[in-house]
Protein backbone atom coordinates (compact mmCIF):
# COMPACT_ATOMS: atom_id res chain seq x y z
CA UNK A 1 0.00 0.00 0.00
CA UNK A 2 1.18 3.51 -0.43
CA UNK A 3 1.76 5.26 2.52
CA UNK A 4 3.18 8.63 1.79
CA UNK A 5 1.50 11.63 -0.46
CA UNK A 6 3.79 14.11 -1.54
CA UNK A 7 2.71 17.65 -1.73
CA UNK A 8 2.13 19.35 -4.42
CA UNK A 9 1.71 16.60 -7.24
CA UNK A 10 3.47 19.10 -10.01
CA UNK A 11 5.40 22.01 -9.05
CA UNK A 12 6.99 24.19 -11.82
CA UNK A 13 9.73 27.20 -11.42
CA UNK A 14 12.45 28.75 -13.09
CA UNK A 15 16.34 28.01 -13.27
CA UNK A 16 17.62 29.15 -9.65
CA UNK A 17 14.97 29.24 -7.49
CA UNK A 18 14.31 26.55 -4.72
CA UNK A 19 11.82 23.72 -5.16
CA UNK A 20 10.22 22.58 -1.79
CA UNK A 21 8.68 19.18 -1.88
CA UNK A 22 6.24 17.48 1.22
CA UNK A 23 5.58 14.24 2.04
CA UNK A 24 2.55 12.96 4.99
CA UNK A 25 2.51 9.65 6.09
CA UNK A 26 0.31 7.56 8.30
CA UNK A 27 2.13 4.89 10.75
CA UNK A 28 5.26 4.92 12.58
CA UNK A 29 8.35 4.71 10.37
CA UNK A 30 12.43 3.91 10.87
CA UNK A 31 13.09 5.64 8.18
CA UNK A 32 12.29 7.95 5.07
CA UNK A 33 13.99 8.06 2.00
CA UNK A 34 13.44 10.15 -1.43
CA UNK A 35 13.92 9.06 -4.26
CA UNK A 36 14.15 11.08 -8.21
CA UNK A 37 12.92 9.55 -11.22
CA UNK A 38 13.89 11.00 -14.62
CA UNK A 39 11.40 10.47 -17.50
CA UNK A 40 11.57 6.53 -18.41
CA UNK A 41 14.29 5.63 -16.06
CA UNK A 42 14.77 3.92 -12.56
CA UNK A 43 14.24 5.17 -9.11
CA UNK A 44 17.77 7.15 -8.13
CA UNK A 45 18.19 7.79 -4.31
CA UNK A 46 18.71 10.91 -3.14
CA UNK A 47 18.68 11.18 0.80
CA UNK A 48 17.70 9.09 3.87
CA UNK A 49 16.72 10.63 7.13
CA UNK A 50 15.98 8.52 10.33
CA UNK A 51 13.24 8.50 13.02
CA UNK A 52 15.73 10.27 15.50
CA UNK A 53 16.81 13.12 13.17
CA UNK A 54 15.37 16.00 11.74
CA UNK A 55 17.07 17.79 9.75
CA UNK A 56 19.90 16.57 6.64
CA UNK A 57 21.38 18.06 4.31
CA UNK A 58 23.46 16.49 1.07
CA UNK A 59 24.67 18.88 -2.11
CA UNK A 60 21.87 21.46 -2.74
CA UNK A 61 19.10 18.74 -0.51
CA UNK A 62 17.58 19.42 2.84
CA UNK A 63 15.67 16.99 4.12
CA UNK A 64 13.40 17.78 7.17
CA UNK A 65 11.91 15.47 9.25
CA UNK A 66 8.98 15.65 11.80
CA UNK A 67 7.86 12.68 13.46
CA UNK A 68 4.71 14.23 15.52
CA UNK A 69 3.23 15.08 12.35
CA UNK A 70 4.40 12.55 10.22
CA UNK A 71 5.56 14.85 7.78
CA UNK A 72 8.50 15.52 5.83
CA UNK A 73 9.84 18.18 3.08
CA UNK A 74 12.64 18.03 0.73
CA UNK A 75 13.94 21.15 -0.07
CA UNK A 76 16.02 21.70 -3.61
CA UNK A 77 18.18 25.02 -4.13
CA UNK A 78 19.33 26.95 -6.85
CA UNK A 79 17.16 24.46 -9.61
CA UNK A 80 19.06 23.63 -12.62
CA UNK A 81 16.86 21.88 -15.95
CA UNK A 82 18.68 18.93 -14.82
CA UNK A 83 16.44 18.70 -11.91
CA UNK A 84 13.58 18.22 -13.64
CA UNK A 85 12.48 14.88 -12.46
CA UNK A 86 9.81 13.08 -10.31
CA UNK A 87 10.48 12.77 -6.58
CA UNK A 88 9.12 10.30 -4.40
CA UNK A 89 9.43 9.99 -0.64
CA UNK A 90 8.91 6.57 0.67
CA UNK A 91 8.69 5.15 4.15
CA UNK A 92 10.41 2.42 5.94
CA UNK A 93 7.81 0.93 8.26
CA UNK A 94 10.12 -1.31 10.61
CA UNK A 95 10.72 -5.01 10.89
CA UNK A 96 12.61 -5.42 7.34
CA UNK A 97 9.56 -4.71 5.03
CA UNK A 98 9.84 -2.69 1.76
CA UNK A 99 9.21 0.90 1.24
CA UNK A 100 6.08 2.29 0.92
CA UNK A 101 6.36 5.10 -1.85
CA UNK A 102 4.13 7.92 -2.60
CA UNK A 103 2.65 8.92 -5.73
CA UNK A 104 5.37 11.63 -6.31
CA UNK A 105 5.75 15.32 -7.32
CA UNK A 106 6.87 16.34 -10.75
CA UNK A 107 8.83 19.06 -10.93
CA UNK A 108 9.54 21.04 -13.95
CA UNK A 109 12.59 23.22 -14.00
CA UNK A 110 12.35 25.77 -17.19
CA UNK A 111 15.48 28.18 -17.98
CA UNK B 1 30.26 -1.61 -9.87
CA UNK B 2 27.45 -3.12 -12.10
CA UNK B 3 23.96 -1.47 -11.20
CA UNK B 4 20.48 -3.90 -11.18
CA UNK B 5 20.37 -4.96 -14.63
CA UNK B 6 16.79 -5.77 -16.17
CA UNK B 7 15.44 -7.48 -19.26
CA UNK B 8 13.56 -6.93 -21.64
CA UNK B 9 13.10 -3.49 -21.63
CA UNK B 10 10.00 -2.69 -23.71
CA UNK B 11 7.37 -5.64 -24.10
CA UNK B 12 4.03 -5.46 -25.48
CA UNK B 13 2.04 -8.53 -25.61
CA UNK B 14 -1.92 -8.78 -26.18
CA UNK B 15 -3.87 -9.91 -23.30
CA UNK B 16 -4.12 -12.87 -22.08
CA UNK B 17 -0.28 -13.54 -23.46
CA UNK B 18 2.18 -14.49 -21.26
CA UNK B 19 5.71 -12.23 -20.55
CA UNK B 20 8.71 -12.99 -18.49
CA UNK B 21 10.59 -10.01 -16.80
CA UNK B 22 14.60 -11.36 -15.45
CA UNK B 23 16.14 -9.16 -12.90
CA UNK B 24 19.85 -9.19 -11.88
CA UNK B 25 20.50 -7.70 -8.53
CA UNK B 26 23.96 -5.79 -7.23
CA UNK B 27 25.72 -8.58 -6.17
CA UNK B 28 25.86 -9.19 -2.61
CA UNK B 29 22.44 -7.69 -2.02
CA UNK B 30 20.83 -10.09 -0.25
CA UNK B 31 17.27 -8.51 -0.32
CA UNK B 32 15.67 -8.33 -4.10
CA UNK B 33 12.25 -6.20 -4.48
CA UNK B 34 9.68 -6.23 -7.50
CA UNK B 35 7.82 -2.90 -7.77
CA UNK B 36 4.84 -2.09 -10.16
CA UNK B 37 4.44 1.47 -11.23
CA UNK B 38 1.88 2.16 -13.59
CA UNK B 39 2.10 5.87 -15.57
CA UNK B 40 1.18 8.51 -13.19
CA UNK B 41 2.14 6.69 -9.72
CA UNK B 42 4.71 5.85 -7.63
CA UNK B 43 5.88 2.19 -7.53
CA UNK B 44 3.75 -0.30 -5.45
CA UNK B 45 5.24 -3.26 -3.94
CA UNK B 46 4.30 -7.26 -5.40
CA UNK B 47 6.85 -8.96 -3.36
CA UNK B 48 10.00 -9.27 -1.29
CA UNK B 49 12.92 -11.28 -1.62
CA UNK B 50 15.08 -11.78 1.50
CA UNK B 51 18.14 -14.32 -0.19
CA UNK B 52 15.73 -16.66 -1.73
CA UNK B 53 12.79 -16.56 0.36
CA UNK B 54 9.97 -14.61 0.31
CA UNK B 55 9.19 -11.90 2.97
CA UNK B 56 6.09 -10.20 1.62
CA UNK B 57 4.21 -11.21 -1.32
CA UNK B 58 0.76 -10.19 0.40
CA UNK B 59 0.47 -7.52 -2.90
CA UNK B 60 1.12 -10.13 -5.84
CA UNK B 61 -2.32 -10.97 -7.56
CA UNK B 62 -0.96 -14.54 -7.38
CA UNK B 63 -3.83 -15.82 -9.89
CA UNK B 64 -1.56 -14.86 -12.58
CA UNK B 65 1.34 -13.34 -11.00
CA UNK B 66 4.18 -15.35 -10.01
CA UNK B 67 8.06 -14.83 -9.08
CA UNK B 68 11.10 -16.78 -7.83
CA UNK B 69 14.83 -15.93 -6.95
CA UNK B 70 16.74 -19.24 -7.76
CA UNK B 71 20.14 -19.74 -5.43
CA UNK B 72 19.54 -16.08 -3.73
CA UNK B 73 20.74 -14.20 -7.37
CA UNK B 74 19.00 -13.27 -10.39
CA UNK B 75 15.11 -13.29 -10.10
CA UNK B 76 11.83 -13.73 -12.56
CA UNK B 77 8.74 -12.20 -12.48
CA UNK B 78 6.24 -14.15 -14.46
CA UNK B 79 2.77 -13.02 -15.56
CA UNK B 80 0.21 -15.27 -17.32
CA UNK B 81 -2.49 -14.34 -18.54
CA UNK B 82 -2.09 -10.91 -18.95
CA UNK B 83 -4.79 -7.89 -18.54
CA UNK B 84 -4.73 -4.32 -19.92
CA UNK B 85 -4.85 -3.52 -16.53
CA UNK B 86 -1.51 -4.94 -16.10
CA UNK B 87 0.50 -2.21 -18.52
CA UNK B 88 3.06 -0.44 -16.53
CA UNK B 89 7.12 -0.57 -16.06
CA UNK B 90 7.77 -3.08 -13.43
CA UNK B 91 10.88 -2.23 -11.42
CA UNK B 92 13.33 -4.19 -9.69
CA UNK B 93 15.77 -3.41 -6.65
CA UNK B 94 17.90 -4.72 -4.42
CA UNK B 95 19.62 -3.76 -1.00
CA UNK B 96 21.96 -4.80 1.25
CA UNK B 97 19.86 -4.22 4.39
CA UNK B 98 18.75 -7.86 5.47
CA UNK B 99 17.79 -6.99 9.12
CA UNK B 100 15.47 -4.82 10.49
CA UNK B 101 16.66 -1.71 8.63
CA UNK B 102 15.29 -0.97 5.11
CA UNK B 103 18.33 1.13 3.75
CA UNK B 104 19.20 2.27 0.42
CA UNK B 105 17.10 0.55 -2.58
CA UNK B 106 19.08 0.46 -6.09
CA UNK B 107 17.23 0.16 -8.92
CA UNK B 108 17.21 -1.34 -12.20
CA UNK B 109 15.90 0.83 -15.40
CA UNK B 110 12.49 -0.73 -15.43
CA UNK B 111 10.62 -3.39 -18.10
CA UNK B 112 7.80 -1.49 -19.49
CA UNK B 113 5.28 -3.34 -20.12
CA UNK B 114 2.24 -2.70 -22.53
CA UNK B 115 -0.99 -5.18 -22.90
CA UNK B 116 -2.84 -4.35 -26.09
Amino acid sequence: SQQGEEDPQALSIQEGENATMNCSYKTSINNLQWYRQNSGRGLVHLILIRSNEREKHSGRLRVTLDTSKKSSSLLITASRAADTASYFCATDPNSGYALNFGKGTSLLVTP
Amino acid sequence: EAGVAQSPRYKIIEKRQSVAFWCNPISGHATLYWYQQILGQGPKLLIQFQNNGVVDDSQLPKDRFSAERLKGVDSTLKIQPAKLEDSAVYLCASSLASGENTGELFFGEGSRLTVL
